[in-house]
């Protein structure tokens, strides 16, 4: 079945990068999403990557894809003490609106 | 802000008891997809309906049941509650095109007494 696993905390230093690593089981994934979490707040898409694609950047967010590894990542260059959040990682194993599968989210804790 | 809306942001309640939690989807949105959030399990999808339809069913108790409505807002319905239920429930929606991303609402966070 689909699983998706992540590290469950990270810190980091404000203004370092931080990398959010995800492995996920299904090959057959169309779309991989990065969700962040604030606390007592729901979740709020960050960005996704389609399966055919290796990178994807958009401002201080760089998504990497190694499909051949089933690993995804999240770079999140110049880390502010407002990236502190729980992230999650999720895929959607077939296409056409069907549910994720979400990864239990690594928390990210930036120290200034 | 999503677009998504949940009523109500929090339920306090007493083992026993049954409640509903209401979901209305961005506008246009066909799908609407119920997940549970809790500290043990993760995020944990329970079913999608599409359309007014259900479409896929997840880790979805018996005692829960869920409905869309011709407007599309769609309803979860939680009865015999236990302490276990205690967790934040979210629902999302998408359009219906290939590309699939979900927007989730705030939540609404239940607390089972």
């Amino acid at each position: 079945g689909e699983d998706v696993e992540q590290s469950l905390f990270l810190s980091v230093r404000e203004g370092d990068s931080s990398v959010i690593n995800c492995t996920y089981t299904d090959s057959s994934s169309t779309y991989l999403y990065w969700y962040k979490q604030e606390p007592g707040a729901g979740l709020q898409l960050l960005t996704y990557i389609f399966s055919n694609m290796d990178m994807k950047q958009d401002q201080r967010l760089t998504v990497l894809l190694n499909k051949k590894d089933k690993h995804l990542s999240l770079r999140i260059a110049d880390t502010q003490t407002g990236d502190s959040a729980i992230y999650f990682c999720a895929e959607s194993p077939t296409s056409g609106n069907t549910p994720l599968v979400f990864g239990k989210g690594t928390r990210l804790s930036v120290i200034a | 802000d999503s677009g998504v809306t949940q009523t109500p942001k929090h339920l306090i309640t007493a083992t026993g008891q049954r409640v509903t939690l209401r979901c209305s989807p961005r506008s246009g949105d066909l799908s609407v997809y119920w997940y549970q959030q809790s500290l043990d399990q993760g995020l944990q999808f329970l079913i999608q309906y599409y359309n007014g339809e259900e479409r896929a069913k997840g880790n979805i108790l018996e005692r829960f049941s869920a409905q869309q409505f011709p407007d599309l807002h769609s309803e979860l319905n939680l009865s015999s509650l236990e302490l276990g239920d205690s967790a934040l429930y979210f629902c999302a929606s998408s359009p219906q095109t290939e590309q699939e991303t979900q927007y989730f609402g705030p939540g609404t966070r239940l607390l089972v007494l």
